[in-house]
């Protein structure tokens, strides 16, 4: 089993410019979840899913946008990128019940020009 | 609001113990989560805790009083690899972990 993954692992953006990250697990997980860490700071919720074709914000979801069309993958948009969203995130996973366990992927790093 | 406090950073000797603390102040609260992220890396969950008292795993123990909004993580036989960042996080009432701004915790010889 991979676990969870995510690509890419590192981008550059220009400010304006448009680009998805992508997040799989498989581990028929329907809770999905797309954190951002910046310097110095815990890990802050951007959107989340409970199940295929659902997603609900979380703490910081202005400028980002996701999709979970499919189970295993959990999509995160970045419509108009600006120099803020410069940060690492991480996409997890969990099972529903078990949402004290998260399972987080190796993180993409942004950097927004 | 939700909020969980917990010292910015920790120095330790090899094989000593240590303990990180966590206040909160969440809504909705159903139980304390810890989490191990190594530099470059993604966190690792560790132990949760929903009812008070001590759960140990290993050389990691964690303890929650709900009374007292509180919990610490404690680590015994302290090994340089245990040098990371700790976080804290609260489950909430919509299901969600609401993380603390992490303990860095450097382990010297």
């Amino acid at each position: 089993n991979a676990g969870v993954t995510q690509t890419p692992k590192f981008r550059v953006l220009k400010t304006g410019q448009s680009m998805t990250l992508l997040c799989a697990q498989d581990m028929n997980h329907e809770y999905m979840y797309w954190y951002r860490q910046d310097p110095g700071m815990g890990l802050r919720l951007i959107h989340y899913s409970v199940g295929e074709g659902t997603t609900a914000k979380g703490e910081v979801p202005d400028g980002y946008n996701v999709s979970r069309l499919k189970k295993q993958n959990f999509l995160l948009g970045l419509e108009s990128a600006a120099p803020s969203q410069t940060s690492v995130y991480f996409c997890a996973s969990g099972t529903a019940g078990g949402q004290e366990t998260q399972y987080f992927g190796p993180g993409t790093r942004l950097l927004v020009l | 609001g939700q909020s969980l406090e917990q010292p910015s950073e920790v120095t330790a000797v090899e094989g000593a113990i240590v303990q990180i603390n966590c206040t909160y102040q969440t809504s909705g609260f159903y139980g304390l989560s810890w989490y191990q992220q190594h530099d470059g890396g993604a966190p690792t969950f560790l132990s949760y805790n929903a009812l008070d008292g001590l759960e140990e795993t290993g050389r990691f123990s964690s303890f929650l009083s709900r009374s007292d909004s509180y919990g610490y993580l404690l680590l015994q036989e302290l090994q340089m690899k245990d040098s990371a960042s700790y976080f804290c996080a609260g489950l909430t009432g919509a299901n969600n972990l609401f993380f603390g701004t992490g303990t860095r915790l450097t382990v010297i010889p």
